[in-house]
């Protein structure tokens, strides 16, 4: 069954650096997301990516985030100078877009960020 | 706006009993509702989804849901529970009215045990 893939599993690093964490959607698929769940809360929506561009953001999304597909198979979210809050786990997903919009979402199995 | 809410944190059950997993939300328009369950280090994976149609929706593993317009629920229930049904279980939703973001809203999830 084909699967959403994530790297890494688990990064850690010191408040203020970069980190990019990667995807590799279901090759067929052409809507991309990012979600981000803190610990012990709720799972939340950052983006959606569609036809290279970000379709939609929520207010969390701000300056400090990124999104970029780099090639035809990768699918990057980008932390410029991370703080301590952005510890969490962040979940990529894709979907097949129907006229409906009612598409069924495949999540990777997360990259659990750690900010020190 | 779209939310959900799952007012229970935690389900216990016993290994043969029927089980339910609460979960009430509130659009605008006509939902589109969705239950993922997460296995612990695992990302979110799809069990059944309501768009239309049948209010009683039959997904994976024996899953089914009951979409009720009157109280905006759409409760996730299983009429014998395994013990390997022992995960996080997440309901979302999103707004099928026309215009309206894509994204999912998840609820906060609610952590079902099935003791043997």
């Amino acid at each position: 069954e084909p699967e959403v893939t994530q790297t890494p599993s688990h990064q850690v690093t010191q408040m203020g650096q970069e980190v990019i964490l990667r995807c590799v959607p279901i090759s067929n698929h052409l809507y991309f997301y990012w979600y981000r769940q803190i610990l012990g809360q709720k799972v939340e929506f950052l983006v959606s990516f569609y036809n290279n561009e970000i379709s939609e953001k929520s207010e969390i999304f701000d300056d400090q985030f990124s999104v970029e597909r780099p090639d035809g198979s990768n699918f990057t979210l980008k932390i410029r100078s991370t703080k301590l809050e952005d510890s969490a786990m962040y979940f990529c997903a894709s979907s097949v877009p129907r006229d409906s919009g009612a598409n069924v979402l495949t999540f990777g199995a997360g990259s659990r960020l750690t900010v020190l | 706006a779209q939310s959900v809410a799952q007012p229970e944190d935690q389900v216990n059950v016993a290994e043969g009993n029927p089980l339910t997993v609460k979960c009430t939300y509130s659009v605008s328009g006509n939902p589109y509702l969705f239950w993922y369950v997460q296995y612990p280090n695992r990302g979110l994976q799809f069990l059944l989804k309501y768009i239309t149609g049948d209010n009683l929706v039959k997904g994976s593993y024996g899953f089914e849901a009951e979409f009720n317009k009157s109280q905006t629920s759409f409760h996730l229930k299983k009429p014998s529970a395994l013990v390997s049904d022992s995960a996080l279980y997440f309901c979302a939703v999103r707004d099928g009215l026309r215009g309206s973001a894509r994204q999912l809203t998840f609820g906060s999830g609610t952590q079902l045990t099935v003791l043997p």
